[in-house]
């Protein structure tokens, strides 16, 4: 089945060491997305990819960065992790940046110690 | 800017019985709307979209909703709740930005059904 890839789905790293989330996809969509989701709260894009265009939200920390080195992968890097970084992050996919339906991974669980 | 307002964090509803779900949104222009479900430990799966035509859309799980212009609602419905039906219930909108449509989604919505 075609689907979107989260690893891992829990991560535990110690406050100020790098992290990296990965996620992958099979549906070959162009645009990839990474939200953050803190409890009780909405979804909160941190930035997308339109193939290789990258796209940073204005209000997404500078010690987030994405890359996406192929159609397929996307990395989601916390540089400096504090402990408000603690959340569910979510990858998705949309075939093309219209109003498109999204593809959610499962997430990866995040705990900064 | 838009924003999409979910009344409700927590909707208790008995098996057999009707789920209602209201999603209001603010919007200069018509949106694009949808509704999505999250089970535990699941990412979001899609219900429902209105995009253009019948105002009236009818999802997956025996979901509809209704785009009510008027009133800048999606509130989303089912006349008979499952215990299955257990989730979290996000509503999103979604307007053109640059080139890319970029939903903004509401806060969510619980909804707890009880035997």
């Amino acid at each position: 089945d075609a689907m979107v890839i989260q690893n891992p789905r829990y991560q535990v790293t110690q406050f100020g060491k790098p992290v990296t989330l990965s996620c992958s996809q099979t549906l070959n969509h162009n645009v990839m997305y990474w939200y953050q989701q803190k409890s009780s709260q909405a979804p909160k894009l941190l930035f997308h990819y339109y193939d290789k265009d990258f796209n940073n939200e204005a209000d997404t920390p500078d010690n987030f960065q994405s890359r996406r080195p192929n159609t397929s992968f996307c990395f989601l890097d916390i540089r400096s992790p504090g402990l408000g970084d603690a959340a569910m992050y979510l990858c998705a996919t949309s075939r093309d940046p219209g109003p498109e339906t999204q593809y959610f991974g499962p997430g990866t669980r995040l705990l900064v110690l | 800017a838009q924003s999409v307002t979910q009344l409700g964090s927590h909707v208790s509803v008995s098996e057999g019985a009707l789920v209602l779900l209201r999603c209001n949104y603010s919007s200069s222009v018509p949106p694009y709307l949808f509704w999505y479900v999250q089970y535990p430990n699941q990412g979001l799966q899609l219900l429902l979209k209105y995009t253009t035509g019948a105002t009236l859309v009818k999802g997956i799980n025996g979901f509809e909703a209704e785009f009510k212009k008027s009133e800048t609602s999606f509130h989303l419905t089912k006349p008979s709740a499952h215990m299955s039906d257990a989730a979290e219930y996000f509503c999103a909108v979604s307007l053109a930005s640059g080139g890319s449509y970029i939903p903004t989604f509401g806060r969510g919505t619980s909804l707890i059904v009880h035997p």
